[in-house]
Protein backbone atom coordinates (compact mmCIF):
# COMPACT_ATOMS: atom_id res chain seq x y z
CA UNK A 1 0.00 0.00 0.00
CA UNK A 2 1.36 3.95 -1.06
CA UNK A 3 3.08 5.61 1.93
CA UNK A 4 3.12 8.98 1.67
CA UNK A 5 4.16 10.42 4.90
CA UNK A 6 3.92 14.57 5.72
CA UNK A 7 5.81 15.35 8.73
CA UNK A 8 3.74 16.85 11.18
CA UNK A 9 -0.34 16.98 11.28
CA UNK A 10 -0.32 20.47 13.03
CA UNK A 11 2.23 23.22 13.01
CA UNK A 12 2.18 27.05 14.50
CA UNK A 13 4.57 29.79 13.06
CA UNK A 14 4.44 33.08 13.15
CA UNK A 15 4.87 35.90 10.39
CA UNK A 16 8.21 36.00 9.12
CA UNK A 17 9.22 32.81 9.69
CA UNK A 18 10.87 30.50 7.52
CA UNK A 19 8.80 27.30 7.57
CA UNK A 20 9.77 23.66 6.27
CA UNK A 21 6.89 21.46 5.39
CA UNK A 22 8.46 17.95 5.09
CA UNK A 23 7.18 14.61 2.45
CA UNK A 24 8.25 11.10 2.11
CA UNK A 25 6.80 8.74 0.06
CA UNK A 26 7.65 4.95 0.04
CA UNK A 27 7.21 3.66 -3.46
CA UNK A 28 9.42 4.82 -5.59
CA UNK A 29 6.88 7.48 -7.17
CA UNK A 30 8.70 9.81 -9.79
CA UNK A 31 6.24 12.41 -9.67
CA UNK A 32 5.54 14.54 -6.66
CA UNK A 33 3.22 17.24 -5.59
CA UNK A 34 2.34 20.15 -3.40
CA UNK A 35 -1.05 21.50 -2.92
CA UNK A 36 -2.98 23.90 -0.43
CA UNK A 37 -6.43 23.14 0.33
CA UNK A 38 -8.80 26.22 1.40
CA UNK A 39 -12.88 25.84 2.10
CA UNK A 40 -14.69 26.66 -1.27
CA UNK A 41 -11.50 26.29 -3.46
CA UNK A 42 -10.59 22.70 -3.89
CA UNK A 43 -7.21 21.53 -4.20
CA UNK A 44 -5.06 24.02 -5.87
CA UNK A 45 -1.33 23.45 -6.66
CA UNK A 46 1.53 25.17 -5.59
CA UNK A 47 4.84 23.28 -6.85
CA UNK A 48 5.17 20.01 -8.35
CA UNK A 49 8.52 18.05 -9.04
CA UNK A 50 8.76 15.08 -12.19
CA UNK A 51 12.21 13.89 -10.82
CA UNK A 52 15.09 14.59 -8.42
CA UNK A 53 16.23 18.32 -8.71
CA UNK A 54 12.92 19.02 -10.87
CA UNK A 55 10.57 20.98 -10.17
CA UNK A 56 7.83 23.03 -11.88
CA UNK A 57 5.51 26.13 -10.42
CA UNK A 58 2.29 25.29 -10.51
CA UNK A 59 -0.85 27.53 -9.93
CA UNK A 60 0.09 29.93 -6.80
CA UNK A 61 3.98 29.60 -6.61
CA UNK A 62 4.11 32.52 -5.28
CA UNK A 63 5.66 32.74 -1.35
CA UNK A 64 7.03 29.45 -1.60
CA UNK A 65 9.60 27.48 -2.69
CA UNK A 66 10.70 23.86 -2.87
CA UNK A 67 13.20 21.11 -3.05
CA UNK A 68 13.78 17.79 -3.81
CA UNK A 69 17.36 16.44 -3.37
CA UNK A 70 16.11 13.36 -3.48
CA UNK A 71 13.50 10.75 -5.11
CA UNK A 72 11.45 9.99 -1.80
CA UNK A 73 11.29 12.98 -0.37
CA UNK A 74 10.17 16.79 -1.49
CA UNK A 75 10.18 19.77 0.88
CA UNK A 76 7.87 22.68 0.61
CA UNK A 77 9.12 25.81 2.25
CA UNK A 78 7.49 29.04 3.29
CA UNK A 79 10.37 31.76 2.59
CA UNK A 80 8.91 34.62 5.11
CA UNK A 81 5.60 33.03 6.31
CA UNK A 82 2.72 35.47 6.30
CA UNK A 83 -0.83 34.80 7.31
CA UNK A 84 -2.69 34.70 4.23
CA UNK A 85 -0.60 31.20 4.35
CA UNK A 86 -2.51 29.59 7.16
CA UNK A 87 -4.70 26.98 5.58
CA UNK A 88 -4.31 22.99 5.01
CA UNK A 89 -1.11 21.53 2.87
CA UNK A 90 -1.26 18.06 1.04
CA UNK A 91 1.40 16.61 -0.25
CA UNK A 92 0.93 13.74 -3.50
CA UNK A 93 2.83 11.11 -4.91
CA UNK A 94 2.15 9.26 -8.12
CA UNK A 95 4.25 7.23 -11.15
CA UNK A 96 4.77 8.84 -14.40
CA UNK A 97 4.62 5.88 -16.77
CA UNK A 98 2.43 5.30 -20.01
CA UNK A 99 0.40 7.72 -22.27
CA UNK A 100 -2.16 8.34 -19.43
CA UNK A 101 -1.89 10.08 -15.57
CA UNK A 102 -1.26 7.55 -12.70
CA UNK A 103 -3.67 8.03 -9.57
CA UNK A 104 -2.31 10.47 -7.39
CA UNK A 105 -1.87 9.01 -3.61
CA UNK A 106 -2.03 11.92 -0.75
CA UNK A 107 -0.35 12.26 3.01
CA UNK A 108 -2.83 13.24 5.62
CA UNK A 109 -2.24 16.84 5.17
CA UNK A 110 -0.58 19.24 7.59
CA UNK A 111 -2.59 21.73 9.06
CA UNK A 112 -0.66 25.48 9.11
CA UNK A 113 -1.50 28.14 11.76
CA UNK A 114 0.52 31.38 10.99
CA UNK A 115 0.25 34.06 13.60
CA UNK B 1 -4.93 25.75 -19.37
CA UNK B 2 -7.01 23.39 -17.91
CA UNK B 3 -10.23 24.48 -15.61
CA UNK B 4 -12.57 22.43 -14.16
CA UNK B 5 -16.40 23.29 -12.93
CA UNK B 6 -17.77 21.13 -10.04
CA UNK B 7 -21.88 21.03 -8.93
CA UNK B 8 -23.20 21.33 -7.08
CA UNK B 9 -21.27 22.56 -4.30
CA UNK B 10 -23.42 20.78 -1.53
CA UNK B 11 -26.03 18.03 -1.93
CA UNK B 12 -28.43 16.56 0.25
CA UNK B 13 -30.12 13.16 -0.40
CA UNK B 14 -31.90 10.52 1.62
CA UNK B 15 -30.16 7.37 2.47
CA UNK B 16 -31.06 4.78 -0.11
CA UNK B 17 -31.38 7.47 -3.19
CA UNK B 18 -28.70 7.91 -6.01
CA UNK B 19 -26.35 11.03 -5.75
CA UNK B 20 -24.62 12.48 -9.05
CA UNK B 21 -21.88 15.41 -8.94
CA UNK B 22 -21.28 16.81 -12.75
CA UNK B 23 -17.53 18.38 -13.58
CA UNK B 24 -17.27 20.08 -16.48
CA UNK B 25 -13.49 20.68 -18.11
CA UNK B 26 -11.90 22.96 -20.42
CA UNK B 27 -9.11 21.89 -22.34
CA UNK B 28 -9.91 18.83 -25.00
CA UNK B 29 -6.65 17.32 -24.57
CA UNK B 30 -7.17 15.80 -21.09
CA UNK B 31 -7.62 12.56 -20.93
CA UNK B 32 -7.53 11.36 -17.14
CA UNK B 33 -10.23 12.16 -14.69
CA UNK B 34 -10.19 10.23 -11.28
CA UNK B 35 -12.39 10.89 -8.50
CA UNK B 36 -11.26 12.06 -4.52
CA UNK B 37 -13.50 11.08 -1.36
CA UNK B 38 -12.44 13.35 1.79
CA UNK B 39 -13.53 12.56 4.89
CA UNK B 40 -13.65 14.96 7.54
CA UNK B 41 -9.89 15.61 8.98
CA UNK B 42 -8.52 13.08 6.47
CA UNK B 43 -6.69 12.69 2.99
CA UNK B 44 -8.40 12.36 0.05
CA UNK B 45 -8.92 9.13 -1.49
CA UNK B 46 -9.35 7.94 -4.94
CA UNK B 47 -12.65 6.19 -5.17
CA UNK B 48 -12.53 5.81 -9.31
CA UNK B 49 -10.93 7.38 -11.79
CA UNK B 50 -11.56 7.03 -16.04
CA UNK B 51 -9.37 7.36 -19.04
CA UNK B 52 -10.71 8.84 -21.97
CA UNK B 53 -10.55 5.54 -24.08
CA UNK B 54 -14.07 4.61 -22.25
CA UNK B 55 -17.03 6.17 -21.80
CA UNK B 56 -18.17 4.94 -18.38
CA UNK B 57 -16.56 2.81 -15.61
CA UNK B 58 -18.12 0.93 -12.96
CA UNK B 59 -16.88 -0.24 -9.28
CA UNK B 60 -19.94 -1.61 -6.83
CA UNK B 61 -22.44 1.36 -6.08
CA UNK B 62 -20.39 4.23 -7.63
CA UNK B 63 -19.63 4.43 -11.88
CA UNK B 64 -18.31 7.48 -13.62
CA UNK B 65 -19.39 8.53 -16.94
CA UNK B 66 -17.18 10.79 -19.56
CA UNK B 67 -18.67 12.30 -22.58
CA UNK B 68 -15.87 14.16 -24.11
CA UNK B 69 -17.61 16.33 -27.05
CA UNK B 70 -19.54 17.99 -24.14
CA UNK B 71 -16.03 17.82 -22.35
CA UNK B 72 -18.21 16.58 -18.93
CA UNK B 73 -17.85 13.70 -16.22
CA UNK B 74 -19.79 12.53 -13.76
CA UNK B 75 -19.99 10.70 -10.79
CA UNK B 76 -23.24 8.60 -9.82
CA UNK B 77 -23.29 7.35 -6.60
CA UNK B 78 -26.43 4.67 -6.12
CA UNK B 79 -27.98 3.27 -3.19
CA UNK B 80 -26.43 5.97 -0.70
CA UNK B 81 -25.63 5.22 2.70
CA UNK B 82 -24.10 7.31 5.84
CA UNK B 83 -20.73 6.57 5.64
CA UNK B 84 -20.83 8.08 1.89
CA UNK B 85 -20.88 11.55 3.34
CA UNK B 86 -17.60 13.17 2.77
CA UNK B 87 -16.23 15.98 0.07
CA UNK B 88 -16.13 14.77 -3.14
CA UNK B 89 -13.93 16.18 -5.89
CA UNK B 90 -13.36 15.40 -9.62
CA UNK B 91 -10.10 16.40 -11.54
CA UNK B 92 -8.64 16.43 -14.94
CA UNK B 93 -5.47 16.64 -16.54
CA UNK B 94 -3.20 15.58 -19.51
CA UNK B 95 0.08 14.12 -19.86
CA UNK B 96 1.77 17.50 -21.64
CA UNK B 97 0.98 18.98 -17.72
CA UNK B 98 3.18 16.42 -16.38
CA UNK B 99 0.65 14.53 -14.18
CA UNK B 100 -0.31 17.50 -12.86
CA UNK B 101 -4.15 17.20 -11.95
CA UNK B 102 -6.73 20.35 -11.86
CA UNK B 103 -9.53 19.96 -9.41
CA UNK B 104 -12.83 21.34 -9.06
CA UNK B 105 -14.18 23.06 -5.97
CA UNK B 106 -15.80 19.78 -4.48
CA UNK B 107 -19.10 18.73 -3.73
CA UNK B 108 -20.12 18.50 0.07
CA UNK B 109 -22.63 14.93 -0.18
CA UNK B 110 -24.39 14.73 3.13
CA UNK B 111 -26.44 11.56 3.22
CA UNK B 112 -29.58 11.48 5.72
CA UNK B 113 -30.39 8.47 7.32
Amino acid sequence: DVKVTQSSRYLVKRTGEKVFLECVQDMDHENMFWYRQDPGLGLRLIYFSYDVKMKEKGDIPEGYSVSREKKERFSLILESASTNQTSMYLCASSHRQGPYSQPQHFGDGTRLSIL
Amino acid sequence: GENVEQHPSTLSVQEGDSAVIKCTYSDSASNYFPWYKQELGKRPQLIIDIRSNVGEKKDQRIAVTLNKTAKHFSLHITETQPEDSAVYFCAATTMEYGNKLVFGAGTILRVKS
